[in-house]
């Protein structure tokens, strides 16, 4: 099966600029993950979605982050407008169950967007 | 509240064994995943535990000690390949997904 697709896999851009973040999960997966990964440090949850409703979006900046997830299949993620600190890998992620069970839900990732902002 | 604590770094040679450790302290416990990350790649799935006690799959195992908090992964015959960053992972109880920072493994020849 085709894996989580993302893109851009990079971009440039100067601070206080909009950028923008496509995210195609695996067919049929409920549950979509957005994370922020700086340099050195483990994945950073910005926001979960479960089908198109929003489950969890405590650490999302929300002055200049937004997220939608359309139908409850692709999502994007928007900055703007962007800081330096925002410099990070975004990577989205998808598992098959609405709730993650006992059993364990394995998410998987998508290849990431390498952000820097100048 | 919620903590994951791994070494940051960690050397090993090439056809030797290699224990990873990481300590939790989370509010609830539903699962401890592992992931391995190569550098400038997405994280990709080795282990789940849930249960006390040892997973092994192939070179890989993990073991987990819920009372103790502690879970640790255990790399055998290692390769020039298995240089990456591994992260632990903990479900808590409102079945989020806390991550460490994870540990990068150097292998030497």
């Amino acid at each position: 099966e085709a894996g989580v697709a993302q893109s851009p896999r990079y971009k440039i851009i100067e601070k206080r600029q909009s950028v923008a973040f496509w995210c195609n999960p695996i067919s049929g997966h409920a549950t979509l993950y957005w994370y922020q990964q700086i340099l050195g440090q483990g994945p950073k949850l910005l926001i979960q979605f479960q089908n198109n409703g929003v489950v969890d979006d405590s650490q999302l900046p929300k002055d200049r982050f937004s997220a939608e997830r359309l139908k409850g299949v692709d999502s994007t993620l928007k900055i703007q407008p962007a800081k330096l600190e925002d410099s990070a890998v975004y990577l989205c992620a998808s598992s098959p169950r609405p709730v993650v069970e006992v059993v364990g839900d394995t998410q998987y990732f998508g290849p990431g967007t390498r952000l820097t902002v100048l | 509240g919620q903590n994951i604590d791994q070494p940051t770094e960690m050397t090993a040679t090439e056809g030797a064994i290699v224990q990873i450790n990481c300590t939790y302290q989370t509010s609830g416990f539903n699962g401890l995943f592992w992931y391995q990350q190569h550098a400038g790649e997405a994280p990709t799935f080795l282990s789940y535990n849930v249960l006390d006690g040892l997973e092994e799959k192939g070179r890989f195992s993990s073991f987990l000690s819920r009372s103790k908090g502690y879970s640790y992964l255990l790399l055998k015959e290692l390769q020039m390949k298995d240089s990456a960053s591994y992260l632990c992972a903990v479900t808590d109880s409102n079945y989020q997904l806390i991550w460490g920072a994870g540990t990068k493994l150097i292998i030497k020849p």
